[in-house]
């Protein structure tokens, strides 16, 4: 079975500081791995994905993921975070069942900007 | 373009009430989910649609029933609300399986007392 784990639950910083978002998932199979953002009081929104092709991917506000096969994991960071960056962050695998897309979500980290 | 909408945004509910959480998509997603969301536990899915007419069963259905006699609507159904179904749910749709985006609705905050 498919499982995600985000390995801490908080993690405070201050403005302007690096920040790297942990994700480790359990898969015997191929996966496609998805970052998710919930700003407070809204939904889900993606950030980025990994699908195929270069292990490095990016999001449109600096935000970065690398696909790391061997150790299983798809780690977010950010060299440089914001206040407007406070949120908290799901890691996701897609499971292919029947040609559905269920995913299947870690617990969330959530990331506190301090100025 | 709306994405997705939910209504009601905050609700409370006594044990053994009833209700329905309305969940509508506007981007002809054939793809449709309700997700329950507790605190430090992430997203479960509770039910998921692949089409009109067509739904199925999440990792955690118990106390729910959807129906999808749309593209554009799926409705969660709450029979007898427990102080377990206490939680916030997102509703999200996506046009494909597989590697597509889900879009999520902004979610409805349930407590049962």
């Amino acid at each position: 079975a498919q499982s995600v784990t985000q390995l801490d639950s908080q993690v405070p910083v201050f403005e302007e500081a690096p920040v790297e978002l942990r994700c480790n998932y359990s898969s015997s199979v191929s996966v496609y791995l998805f970052w998710y953002v919930q700003y407070p009081n809204q939904g889900l929104q993606l950030l980025l994905k990994y699908l195929s092709g270069s292990t490095l991917v990016e999001s449109i506000n600096g935000f970065e993921a690398e696909f790391n096969k061997s150790q299983t994991s798809f780690h977010l960071r950010k060299p440089s975070v914001h206040i407007s960056d406070t949120a908290e962050y799901f890691c996701a695998v897609s499971l292919l069942s029947g040609g559905y897309n269920k995913l299947i979500f870690g617990a969330g980290t959530r990331l506190a900007v301090h100025p | 373009n709306a994405g997705v909408t939910q209504t009601p945004k905050f609700r409370i509910l006594k044990i053994g009430q009833s209700m329905t959480l309305q969940c509508t998509q506007d981007m002809n997603h054939n793809y449709m989910y309700w997700y329950r969301q507790d605190p430090g536990m992430g997203l479960k899915l509770i039910y998921y649609s692949v089409g009109a007419g067509i739904t199925d069963k999440g990792e955690v259905p118990n106390g729910y029933n959807v129906s999808r006699s749309t593209t554009e609507d799926f409705p969660l159904r709450l029979e007898l609300a427990a102080p377990s179904q206490t939680s916030v749910y997102f509703c999200a749709s996506s046009y494909l399986a597989g590697v597509e985006t889900q879009y999520f609705g902004p979610g409805t905050r349930l407590l049962v007392l």
